[in-house]
């Protein structure tokens, strides 16, 4: 039982070369999210989905975009990468939204634009 | 909106001593959940443990409790017998009532703990 899957795990681009991100879940949840952490500011949501077909803007979706075509995959994408895109990207899952449900998190993927 | 403050950048504790996190959070909702994760260097998000706020018990998971002051909106959290392997980020995290796709979930800008041998 894998969790929660990303790849890659580190990344370096060049402005405006373009990427995606994989996030893979085993664990039958319903609900992806995609963040992005930056020093002193904690997780920022980017996008989420609530099922296979769906995806909805987060906090911070300016810059990418998202596919969830497979119940299992979540996919983040940046079209024309900029360096205030730096940052560290985590996917997480969650069984059901809610106020009472954790979110598991990938290991996260280092990307860093030049 | 909900905020999450975290006050503390940066916390040492000696090894098998107990430290407590603080984590204060805004909200005008009666309803909502407390999150504690942890990160440590290698970069994954571990969670830790859960409060309601309806529960009328404070939260503990093995040597992780949370003091949980609603009436202060604070959600520390409480390690004992520190070890090594609690060097690490630390997130507060919380989710309000509605939330129902879990979009709302907002982090603090998390605490780094280090523990001394």
């Amino acid at each position: 039982n894998a969790g929660v899957t990303q790849t890659p795990k580190f990344r370096v681009l060049k402005t405006g070369q373009s990427m995606t991100l994989l996030c893979a879940q085993d664990m039958n949840h319903e609900y992806m999210y995609w963040y992005r952490q930056d020093p002193g500011m904690g997780l920022r949501l980017i996008h989420y989905s609530v099922g296979e077909g769906t995806t909805a803007k987060g906090e911070v979706p300016d810059g990418y975009n998202v596919s969830r075509l497979k119940k299992q995959n979540f996919l983040l994408g940046l079209e024309s990468a900029a360096p205030s895109q730096t940052s560290v990207y985590f996917c997480a899952s969650s069984i059901a939204g809610g106020g009472y449900n954790e979110q598991f998190f990938g290991p996260g993927t280092r990307l860093t634009v030049l | 909106a909900q905020k999450i403050t975290q006050t503390q950048p940066g916390m040492f504790v000696q090894e098998k001593e107990a430290v407590t996190l603080d984590c204060t959070y805004d909200t005008s909702d009666q309803s909502y959940g407390l999150f504690w994760y942890k990160q440590p260097s290698s970069g994954e998000m571990i969670f830790l443990i859960y409060q309601g706020s309806y529960d009328e018990q404070n939260a503990t998971e093995g040597r992780y409790s949370l003091n949980f002051q609603k009436a202060r909106k604070s959600a520390n959290l409480v390690i004992s017998a520190s070890q090594l392997g609690d060097s690490a980020m630390y997130f507060c995290a919380m989710t309000p009532p509605g939330d129902n796709y879990g979009q709302n979930f907002v982090f603090g800008p998390g605490t780094r703990l280090s523990v001394l041998p």
